[in-house]
C-alpha cells in the first residue's frame, strides 16, 4: 500500500518536552498538509508544502512549532517545549497541486502531553 | 470567510433506520468544493464524497445519498437501512476550487458522532 504514513501513532510526552512527528505523503504528490484534530472537533489547517517550500501557516501554528519538508518528500513537524493544550491527533494529507481538493490523509500522529 | 456548521453534535439511531446529517456552509467564493468524511473509532479520515458548487444534482451511492441545495448553504447526508459499522463521527467539509496559488486547505465542520444500536 502507497498510502500516507506517520510515525509514530501515538506519542506521550511530558510538558516542556519537544517531540516530532514525520508524514510521509504518496510519492508523486506534490502538496503536503498538515491538519490538528482536538477532542470534539473537526481537523483545523496548520500549514502546507508545495514541493519544499512552506506557502501558508495558519495563526494556530504558534512559534513553538515548526514544520519541514527538505526534499520536497517527507515532512516532518516539531513541537518545543510542548504544553497540555497540544495534546490533539495530528493529520497529514497530500495531493497534487493540480487536483488539491483531493487530499488522502494519513492515519495521524496522536500527541498526549502530560 | 468560509465556515461549516454540524448543528447535530450526536445522533443515535436503531439498526435499519434512516438517518440524516445535516451540514450548513458559509463561503464568499463562487466556486468551492463541498465534502464528506467518515472518521471510525480507528481515527482516520475516509473519503466518501466531493461535491463541485457548480453541481446541484443530487447523489446516491449504495445506501447513501446526498442533497446539495446551494439556496439553502446546505449539503445534507443521508444513510438509508442504517448497520452498526455506519457509527463513526462524520464530518462535512468545505475548500475552494483549485485556481492559480490556492491552498485548497479544507474547513472542516465539528463532525455528528453517529451511534447505530443493534
Amino acid at each position: 500500500d502507497t498510502g500516507v504514513s506517520q510515525n509514530p501513532r501515538h506519542k506521550i510526552t511530558k510538558r516542556g518536552q519537544n517531540v516530532t512527528f514525520r508524514c510521509d505523503p504518496i510519492s508523486e504528490h506534490n502538496r503536503l498538509y498538515w491538519y490538528r484534530q482536538t477532542l470534539g472537533q473537526g481537523p483545523e489547517f496548520l500549514t502546507y508544502f508545495q514541493n519544499e517550500a512552506q506557502l501558508e501557516k495558519s495563526r494556530l501554528l504558534s512559534d513553538r512549532f515548526s514544520a519541514e519538508r527538505p526534499k520536497g518528500s517527507f515532512s516532518t513537524l516539531e513541537i518545543q517545549r510542548t504544553e497540555q493544550g497540544d495534546s490533539a491527533m495530528y493529520l497529514c494529507a497530500s495531493s497534487l497541486a493540480s487536483t488539491a481538493y483531493e487530499q488522502y490523509f494519513g492515519p495521524g500522529t496522536r500527541l498526549t502531553v502530560t | 470567510a468560509q465556515k461549516v456548521t454540524q448543528a447535530q453534535t450526536e445522533i443515535s439511531v436503531v439498526e435499519k433506520e434512516d438517518v440524516t446529517l445535516d451540514c450548513v456552509y458559509e463561503t464568499r467564493d463562487t466556486t468551492y468544493y463541498l465534502f464528506w468524511y467518515k472518521q471510525p473509532p480507528s481515527g482516520e479520515l475516509v473519503f466518501l464524497i466531493r461535491r463541485n458548487s457548480f453541481d446541484e444534482q443530487n447523489e446516491i451511492s449504495g445506501r447513501y445519498s446526498w442533497n446539495f441545495q446551494k439556496s439553502t448553504s446546505s449539503f445534507n447526508f443521508t444513510i438509508t437501512a442504517s448497520q452498526v459499522v455506519d457509527s463513526a463521527v462524520y464530518f462535512c467539509a468545505l475548500s475552494a476550487v483549485n485556481y492559480g496559488g490556492a491552498t485548497n486547505k479544507l474547513i472542516f465542520g465539528t463532525g455528528t458522532l453517529l451511534a447505530v444500536q443493534p
